[in-house]
């Protein structure tokens, strides 16, 4: 998988816009942007991901730059639930292909 | 969506005892499940891939014979911890492709301790 960078530590106000980011400059042109997030003591839940187009669903929007090498995922109204490890993680649409977690950016909403 | 379920969700067993731990894909079949071991403040560590039908393959480092995957049908694969010690307490979590071009889903984990 490619590797991404993420910082290892956010603070975000509860209400405001938690943007989250994540250099991936070596994404090869088949692959595609995953964001998961794990709360405390739970599995790995899956956000959204994208392929060059911008994304949004019910829990997110995914902006991606133009040159795919850097996104940024933006939960739009942070609450305290949304405290968490967030992992960004590239790789193929592939149904055998594995995914390797980095070490995620800890979001920590401030109430 | 795509619904990836682990039992036990907590367990806790003596040393020199074996544990098995079980991922089923409760709405869709999985012919590929992958099993990671993640330690307090650290994140998931991929340890193999499950296969249905066939044998698992371990990432560099995991034992093999100490952790037995077994994924005999499209919606279930196993991992037992055979012989555990103290070191192998850990969150054991799997996960699964959905259908289609779903992505991977996780379950909710598995706290193993061993006394």
């Amino acid at each position: 998988d490619a590797k991404t960078t993420q910082p290892p530590s956010m603070d975000c106000a509860e209400g405001r816009a938690a943007n989250l980011p994540c250099n991936h400059s070596t994404i090869s042109g088949n692959e595609y942007v995953y964001w998961y997030r794990q709360i405390h003591s739970q599995g790995p839940q899956y956000i959204i991901h994208g392929l060059k187009n911008n994304e949004t669903n019910e829990m997110a929007s995914l902006i991606i730059t133009e040159d795919r090498k850097s996104s940024t995922l933006i939960l739009p109204h942070a609450t305290l639930r949304d405290t968490a490890v967030y992992y960004c993680i590239v790789r193929a649409m592939n149904r055998d292909d594995k995914i390797i977690f980095g070490k995620g950016t800890r979001l920590h909403i401030l109430p | 969506g795509a619904v990836v379920s682990q039992h036990p969700s907590r367990v806790i067993c003596k040393s020199g005892t074996s544990v098995k731990i079980e991922c089923r894909s409760l709405d869709f079949q999985a012919t590929t499940m992958f099993w990671y071991r993640q330690f307090p403040k650290q994140s998931l560590m991929l340890m193999a891939t499950s296969n249905e039908g066939s044998k698992a393959t371990y990432e560099q480092g995991v034992e093999k014979d100490k952790f037995l995957i077994n994924h005999a049908s499209l919606t279930l694969s196993t991992l037992t911890v055979t012989s555990a010690h103290p070191e192998d307490s850990s969150f054991y979590i799997c996960s699964a492709r959905g259908p289609g071009d779903s992505p991977l889903h996780f379950g909710n984990g598995t706290r193993l301790t061993v006394t």
